[in-house]
């Protein structure tokens, strides 16, 4: 399972609602990743974090807000300015820096009500 | 913008035909090069991955890459597919001098028929 958890696999939301994905890793890696994955554009970037208490906005940031307080635990929300209807997100961990290889997580399928 | 091209966005073979899935990039300097798979209902797996060294590298289930860095170009083959091998694929790349984000091509969508 690349050593990610994430929870739920499905969540839902109503227009206008701020919801938060979970993402948990155990094995004391310093870096993670949010992804998300569209159709025919595989995976973009939304937020990363090197170490505890510092992240970095990647290139769909927009409508989205992390947080990095312990190491082992990196939650996305995703907020009402965010307009994809639906969106499957994932999380991925790297020992360290971002140029080293990233393992992911199965993945969370946002839907909209 | 630094990018990452996959020309074929669906290939549909025959068991024991030959694999070879296009990856080219956009941009010069030194780069690592990936190759990420992900079956049906499955996570997101690496396949193989090119930091240095020899340019052909062997990946699991019997999958190898060739780094072409004159052609940017880093192409997935096998040479034999089997119907488990149906999957989506996708060539990710970072790049010292992009700030080494890992930007992902589009994906392919290989379908082996039994």
């Amino acid at each position: 399972d690349g050593g990610i958890t994430q929870s739920p696999k499905y969540l839902f939301r109503k227009e206008g609602q701020n919801v938060t994905l979970s993402c948990e890793q155990n094995l004391n890696h310093d870096a993670m990743y949010w992804y998300r994955q569209d159709p025919g554009q595989g995976l973009r970037l939304i937020y990363y974090s090197q170490i505890v208490n510092d992240f970095q906005k990647g290139d769909i940031a927009e409508g989205y807000s992390v947080s990095r307080e312990k190491k082992e635990s990196f939650p996305l929300t995703v907020t009402s300015a965010q307009k994809n209807p639906t969106a499957f997100s994932l999380c991925a961990r790297s020992i360290a820096g971002i140029q080293e290889t990233q393992y992911f997580g199965p993945g969370t399928r946002l839907l909209v009500l | 913008a630094q990018s990452v091209s996959q020309h074929n966005h669906h290939v549909i073979l025959s068991e024991a035909a030959s694999l070879e899935l296009g990856c080219n990039y956009s941009y010069g300097g030194t780069v690592n090069l990936f190759w990420y798979v992900q079956y049906p209902g499955q996570h997101l797996q690496l396949l193989l991955k090119y930091f240095s060294g020899d340019p052909l590298v062997k990946g699991i289930k019997g999958f190898e890459a060739e780094f072409i860095k004159s052609k940017f170009s880093f192409n997935l083959r096998k040479p034999s597919v089997q119907w488990s091998d149906t999957a989506e694929y996708f060539c990710a790349v970072n790049a010292k001098n992009a700030g080494n984000m890992l930007t992902f091509g589009g994906g392919t969508r290989l379908m082996v028929k039994p």
